[in-house]
């Protein structure tokens, strides 16, 4: 599982409101992702980093941001929750000299 | 933009049959390809991957298929298990080219007893 958690594994929080989500990874990898899935989507890219402090934007930025203060930690943040952030939102790792991106177990976040 | 997946949302297979998962690419400048397993409540799981400079590989049970022709990739699952139910994507990279993987949506796979 390349020893990815994520956490909380479900929030419902209110519309307005701010909430980050934390993903946490044991091996030291310096590629570290955000994710959201929807029905009929797939994975759409949020930000990334590639190192601590280092990030960009994916393809659904807006609304979100994200910290890497520390290797081993990637946060997301919604600085104010809309419906429409309602989703299931994972973190993925890219191994160093690899390719494929190995995934978290998910946080579902619903926005009321 | 560029966009991953033919939308075939369900495929039921008797179990030890074997199961074609079909995906559509239409960005010819993609050239790493993978296929995910994705069951219910967890995270994709890694399957296998190709690039675009071979038209096949295998790995345990399963067979990844590329055609750079008509831009079609398929997962090959042989004599499909229970536990082979779940739903399956594909994604594509320009590998040299930025973070972004475009995602399919997904097939169900339902194996029937």
């Amino acid at each position: 599982d390349a020893g990815i958690t994520q956490s909380p594994r479900h929030k419902v929080t209110e519309t307005g409101t701010p909430v980050t989500l934390r993903c946490h990874q044991t091996e030291n990898h310096r590629y570290m992702y955000w994710y959201r899935q929807d029905p009929g989507h797939g994975l759409r890219l949020i930000h990334y980093s590639y190192g601590v402090k280092d990030t960009d934007k994916g393809e659904v930025s807006d609304g979100y941001s994200v910290s890497r203060s520390k290797t081993e930690d990637f946060l997301l943040t919604l600085e104010s929750a809309t419906s429409s952030q309602t989703s299931v939102y994972f973190c993925a790792i890219k191994r160093e000299g690899g390719s494929e991106q190995y995934f978290g177990p998910g946080t579902r976040l619903t926005v009321t | 933009g560029e966009s991953v997946g033919l939308h075939l949302p369900t495929l039921s297979v008797q179990e030890g049959d074997n199961s074609i998962i079909n995906c559509a690419y239409s960005n010819s400048a993609s050239d790493y390809f993978i296929w995910y397993k994705q069951e219910s409540g967890k995270g994709p799981q890694f399957i296998i991957d190709i690039r675009s400079n071979m038209d096949k590989r295998q790995g345990q049970r399963v067979t990844v298929l590329l055609n750079k022709t008509v831009k079609h990739l398929s997962l090959q699952i042989a004599a499909t298990q229970p536990g082979d139910s779940a739903v399956y994507f594909c994604a594509e990279n320009q590998e040299n080219y930025g973070q972004n993987f475009v995602f399919g949506p997904g097939t169900r796979l339902s194996v029937l007893p």
